[in-house]
């Protein structure tokens, strides 16, 4: 059974970049969409993007300008990369496995980030 | 302000039937399918239906989905305890290049 792990820094400082790992498990990373959603506290969740197996990638248009993907199945490992930060990127990050690039069928624990200086 | 518009909340008692509805537009729901997530308090969404109506292995059948143009509803039968929850629909948007958009989410209470 496949199983995602996000990790990274808890807590980043406004203007600098986000950077979180998210760490497959249990199966092969082929033929999936590799996805990064967030959820502000209590709010709702907002999809950030995805990146192919192969690559290549689809970001959310209202992020686009600071969002960048990266994928290594040798490593099993795909990362997201945010930059620069304010206090309103401060969310719980969970990353995804997408079998279509709008479905997320298998899901990270999620990982708490806060934006403060 | 989310694209795909739910209720803020939703309640009822055990045993009741109960539907949240989700509503969008001729770009997302109207030309693509709609997917339901359940979110439990404290952990990580999962899918609960998908494709509009398929339910993933070991989702009861008590939980259903159905569209009609571009709005979508989730309806659960025989409401238990363990249905509270926060749920969001989500589909696919063709404008800007494409992505995916979710509802605000709903907060069902079982009373």
């Amino acid at each position: 059974q496949m199983q995602l792990q996000e990790s990274g820094p808890g807590l980043v400082k406004p203007s600098e970049t986000l950077s979180l790992t998210c760490t497959v498990s249990g199966g092969s990373m082929s033929s999936y969409y590799w996805t990064w959603i967030r959820q502000p506290p209590g709010k709702g969740l907002e999809w950030i993007g995805y990146i192919y197996y192969t690559g290549s990638t689809q970001y959310n248009p209202s992020l686009t300008s600071r969002v960048s993907m990266s994928v290594d199945t040798s490593s099993r490992q795909f990362s997201l990369n945010l930059s620069p930060v304010t206090a309103a990127d401060t969310a719980v990050y969970y990353c995804a496995r997408g079998s279509r690039p709008f479905l997320m069928d298998v899901w990270g624990q999620g990982t708490a980030v806060t934006v403060s200086s | 302000q989310s694209v795909l518009t739910q209720p803020p909340s939703a309640s009822g008692t055990p045993g009741q039937r109960v539907t949240i509805s989700c509503s969008g537009s001729s770009s997302n729901i109207g030309s693509n399918t709609v997917n339901w997530y359940q979110q439990l308090p404290g952990t990580a969404p999962k899918v609960l239906i998908y494709g509009n109506n398929q339910r993933p292995s070991g989702v009861p059948d008590r939980f259903s989905g159905s569209k009609s143009g571009t709005s979508a509803s989730l309806a659960i039968s025989g409401l238990q305890s363990e249905d509270e929850a926060d749920y969001y629909c989500a589909a696919w948007d063709d404008s800007l290049n494409g992505h995916v958009v979710f509802g605000g989410g709903t907060k069902l209470t079982v009373l």
